[in-house]
């Protein structure tokens, strides 16, 4: 079955230090993979995505992620972290089969929290 | 500024109350999905749609129910609230081709159930 992994629950950095989420996944074929970032009681927000080409993404905020195909791996980063940062943040592969095919499935999310 | 549009930001119901959570979108989406989200377990499915009248079962339909009479608005129905339904919903959309755009989100309706 197509899973996503998270391995950190909770992460905290220093503002201004560089910032790395982890993320794997779980899938045979090339994956449509994607960021999302909850602010506290909010919706979701899309920080960027990857279905083909470069495996460098740039997204939005000044994220980025990179898709490593040979580790399973879709990490995001983010040189230098803003104290307005502090989110939940989910990473997403899109099901091309099974009864989910077409749907996302998400992990269970990064929490980060940013230290003045 | 394309947008899923959910009606209520916080709602207290009353254990065995019948409770609906609304959610509109403006885009147009053929898809739309009902998520519940709560700390440690991330977002569950609960139902989803493909078109109007369509509905499928997520991954935790138990104890809840749907409706999609028009494109644009999918609502959730808790037929008798139960206090294990206190939590955060999520309604999201998107295009046929949701594998290449992602999903869109509303604000989140937090429903405690007491």
């Amino acid at each position: 079955a197509q899973s996503v992994t998270q391995p950190d629950i909770h992460i905290t950095v220093s503002e201004g230090a560089s910032l790395e989420l982890r993320c794997n996944y779980s899938y045979g074929a090339t994956p449509y993979l994607f960021w999302y970032v909850q602010s506290p009681g909010q919706g979701l927000q899309l920080l960027l995505k990857y279905f083909s080409g470069d495996t460098l993404v740039q997204g939005i905020k000044g994220f980025e992620a990179e898709f490593k195909r040979s580790q399973s791996s879709f990490n995001l980063r983010k040189p230098s972290v803003h104290w307005s940062d502090a989110a939940e943040y989910f990473c997403a592969v899109g099901a091309l089969y099974g009864g989910s095919q077409g749907n996302l499935i998400f992990g269970k999310g990064t929490k980060l929290s940013v230290k003045p | 500024d394309v947008k899923v549009t959910q009606s209520s930001r916080y709602l207290v119901k009353r254990t065995g109350e019948k409770v609906f959570l609304e959610c509109v979108q403006d885009m147009d989406h053929e898809n739309m999905f009902w998520y519940r989200q709560d700390p440690g377990l991330g977002l569950r499915l609960i139902y989803f749609s493909y078109d109007v009248k369509m509905k499928e079962k997520g991954d935790i339909p138990e104890g809840y129910s749907v409706s999609r009479e028009k494109k644009e608005r999918f609502s959730l129905i808790l037929e008798s609230a139960s206090t294990n339904q206190t939590s955060m919903y999520l309604c999201a959309s998107s295009s046929p081709s949701g594998l290449n755009y992602g999903y869109t989100f509303g604000s989140g309706t937090r429903l405690t159930v007491v």
